[in-house]
């Protein structure tokens, strides 16, 4: 299992700024993803984050708006560009031990963002 | 494309009642499918899961079968308890590939 902290937990913005949210894990991982939960409704999952190489986004998701990073095994981060009140939402990390399909996800806490 | 479909909620229950949510899925392949429990406040976390068909996963009462010829994975507990009270997400992961597809949830209250 891996343990897995994200900051902040939760945030007020005010709209046109930034917001850049951290995950931490205890343990090295290959596989690492950033989710959005909107209230009352499923995860989204936004780009799927792997060291060493370029975050692979989904459809609907670009890199100008939710930039990632991903500098090593352990860590990560996902901003929130130029918000809106739209993007008011949890952002989730998850990790993944590895590639095949059995192997489950880890998530941590969550980051809940509003926008005003 | 893979899909999740569960029951949609709110679930209500009295305390010791039994559960199902319903979960049936679209793949092609073979998915392992999922069940994840998210309680109030927190992060999703892993509650079962079974990676081929007939198989039965289980977890602190709760369980579900893996149905290939029915592409159902139906969450159950034979005696709910207050603390159950969370909301469920049903889940796959297809062969070939890692992105997980969930479902939209399902949220249970179990009343004492």
């Amino acid at each position: 299992s891996a343990v897995i902290s994200q900051k902040p937990s939760r945030d007020i913005c005010q709209r046109g700024t930034s917001l850049t949210i951290q995950c931490q894990v205890d343990s090295q991982v290959t596989m690492m993803f950033w989710y959005r939960q909107q209230p009352g409704q499923s995860l989204t999952l936004i780009a799927t984050a792997n060291q060493g190489s370029e975050a692979t986004y989904e459809s609907g998701f670009v890199i100008d708006k939710f930039p990632i990073s991903r500098p090593n095994l352990t860590f990560s981060t996902l901003t929130v560009s130029n918000m809106s009140p739209e993007d008011s939402s949890i952002y989730l990390c998850s990790v993944s031990p590895g590639t095949a399909s059995y192997n489950e996800q880890f998530f941590g806490p969550g980051t809940r963002l509003t926008v005003l | 494309g893979d899909s999740v479909t569960q029951m949609e909620g709110p679930v209500t229950l009295s305390e010791e009642a039994f559960l199902t949510i319903n979960c049936t899925y679209t793949a092609t392949g073979y998915p392992s499918l999922f069940w994840y429990v998210q309680y109030p406040g927190e992060g999703l976390q892993l509650l079962l899961k079974a990676t081929k068909a007939d198989d039965k996963g289980s977890n602190k009462g709760f369980e579900a079968t893996y149905r290939k010829e029915t592409t159902s994975f139906h969450l159950e507990k034979g005696s709910v308890q207050v603390s159950d009270s969370a909301v469920y997400f049903c889940a796959l992961t297809n062969t070939g590939g890692f992105k997980t597809i969930f479902g939209a949830g399902t949220r249970l209250f179990v009343k004492a």
